[in-house]
């Protein structure tokens, strides 16, 4: 098993513009999230989904898109980057309520 | 609403000392379960223990142990005889069961350094 994967690694993006952070399991986990780190502010809950088609809001919403069409996957969507969105993305799964979430190796995104 | 606070946000000791790592939640909730992470400096999270809270038994695994006490809403994490590879940011944190599934709040992370 790959656990959770993520692309890219890294990113620059410039204000204004758009893209999509990948993320993957092959766990077959109902439960996946999105975090964003951030110095000194621990993990803050982004979004997250409890299955496929179904999706909700965290913490920090704002700027941000998901969707889940099948199990393995759980994309993020910046809508129009801005530098307030320079962090580091975490992807996580579990495989239900309750139980540990596993997490993929992050993606460090800079907003110029 | 839920909470955690770490409230030493660094703590650096002398190899194989002991070391404490504080974690204090608050939660509405009856049921609950509480989880600690490691992020080495390599920068991935590690999952280190799961604790439900009708279980206030204390755990140890090897050097690492953590103590559960309801009453303080605490959740302790210690390491004994630290070590170089113990450099890490360690985190709490707090499920809710009446939440949504898999919404899991962090703590902000106590960075610990282990000197040689």
């Amino acid at each position: 098993n790959a656990g959770v994967t993520q692309t890219p690694k890294f990113q620059v993006l410039k204000t204004g513009q758009s893209m999509t952070l990948q993320c993957a399991q092959d766990m077959n986990h109902e439960y996946m999230s999105w975090y964003r780190q951030d110095p000194g502010m621990g993990l803050r809950l982004i979004h997250y989904s409890v299955g496929a088609g179904i999706t909700d809001q965290g913490e920090v919403p704002n700027g941000y898109n998901v969707s889940r069409s099948t199990t393995e996957d759980f994309p993020l969507r910046l809508l129009s980057a801005a530098p307030s969105q320079t962090s580091v993305y975490f992807c996580a799964s579990s495989t239900r309520r309750g139980y540990e979430q596993y997490f993929g190796p992050g993606t460090r995104l800079t907003v110029t | 609403a839920q909470k955690v606070t770490q409230a030493q946000t660094e703590i650096s000791v002398v190899e194989k000392e002991d070391v404490t790592l504080d974690c204090v939640y608050e939660t509405r909730d009856t049921t609950y379960y509480l989880f600690w992470y490691k992020q080495p400096p390599s920068g991935e999270l590690v999952f280190l223990i799961r604790r439900n809270s009708f279980d206030e038994q204390n755990e140890i695994s090897g050097r690492y142990s953590w103590n559960f006490q309801k009453s303080t809403s605490s959740f302790n994490f210690t390491i004994t005889a630290s070590q170089v590879v113990d450099s890490a940011v360690y985190f709490c944190a707090l499920s809710e069961a009446a939440s949504s599934a898999s919404k899991i709040i962090f703590g902000s992370g106590t960075r610990l350094s282990i000197r040689p």
